[in-house]
């Protein structure tokens, strides 16, 4: 994938946890367009962060979302059970390209 | 609230087309502040853009590189959807397709509507 994640990350309930997403200055570090998709199994990817650190209305304020030079950061300040699933980041340029996914487990 | 409704079948043989629909509701497949794009998902490839239809005056079509050969995207106004067709396929291009609406306006850019996917599987 263009973009990296970690394959994995987990943490408790009520912990806080991040997921990075590394790029390079032509995708991530050159826009200010990354976005963050949560899927759940067999359904269709769903929009939580925008524009780097923007929430969609009817997303919750514990998902928050960053940026560092070429390194995206997902943030969700207080694990929730329903919180378990795949990640996604992306970043468009003239096209999309996505992170590899990382998958979230709370335990 | 807008919905995209994916349909097509879900086996196509190696060398054959791919083709899939995605119906639009609650928006206009004409809308100059979006475009409208397939994406596909597999294990071997993870998500994967393919390729993006956008009014803007005129209809521009975008296609990723590792498909331009092969792919065609096609609007239909009177029904308010669009479409994909992929040629000469193999096994390798067994995923799950998604139609999706981005967001296209001067300094913002998003996915913010999917389509429910469609498993694709190439075999004979």
């Amino acid at each position: 994938s263009a973009l990296t994640q970690p394959a994995s990350v987990s943490g408790s309930p009520g912990q806080p946890i991040t997921i990075s997403c590394t790029g390079t200055s032509s995708d991530v570090g050159g826009y200010k367009y990354v976005s963050w998709y949560q899927q759940h199994p067999g359904k269709a990817p769903e929009l939580i962060i925008y524009d780097v650190s923007h929430r969609p209305s009817g997303v919750p304020d514990r998902f928050s979302g960053s940026q560092s030079g070429n390194t995206a950061s997902l943030t969700i300040s207080g694990l929730q059970a329903e919180d378990e699933a795949d990640y996604y980041c992306s970043s468009f340029t003239t096209n999309w390209v996505f992170g590899g996914g990382t998958k979230l487990t709370v335990l | 609230q807008v919905q995209l409704q994916q349909s097509g079948p879900g086996l196509v043989k190696p060398s054959q087309t791919l083709s899939l629909t995605c119906a639009i509701s609650g928006d206009s497949v004409s809308n100059n502040r979006a475009a409208w794009n397939w994406i596909r998902q597999s294990p071997s490839r993870g998500l994967e853009w393919l390729t993006r239809t956008y009014y803007r005056s005129n209809w521009y079509n975008d296609y990723a590189v590792s498909v331009k050969s092969r792919v065609t995207i096609n609007v239909d106004t009177s029904k308010n959807q669009f479409s994909l067709q992929l040629n000469s396929v193999t096994p390798e291009d067994t995923a799950v397709y998604y139609c999706a609406r981005q967001i296209a306006t001067a300094g913002t850019y998003y996915l913010d509507y999917w389509g429910q996917g469609t498993l694709v599987t190439v075999s004979s």
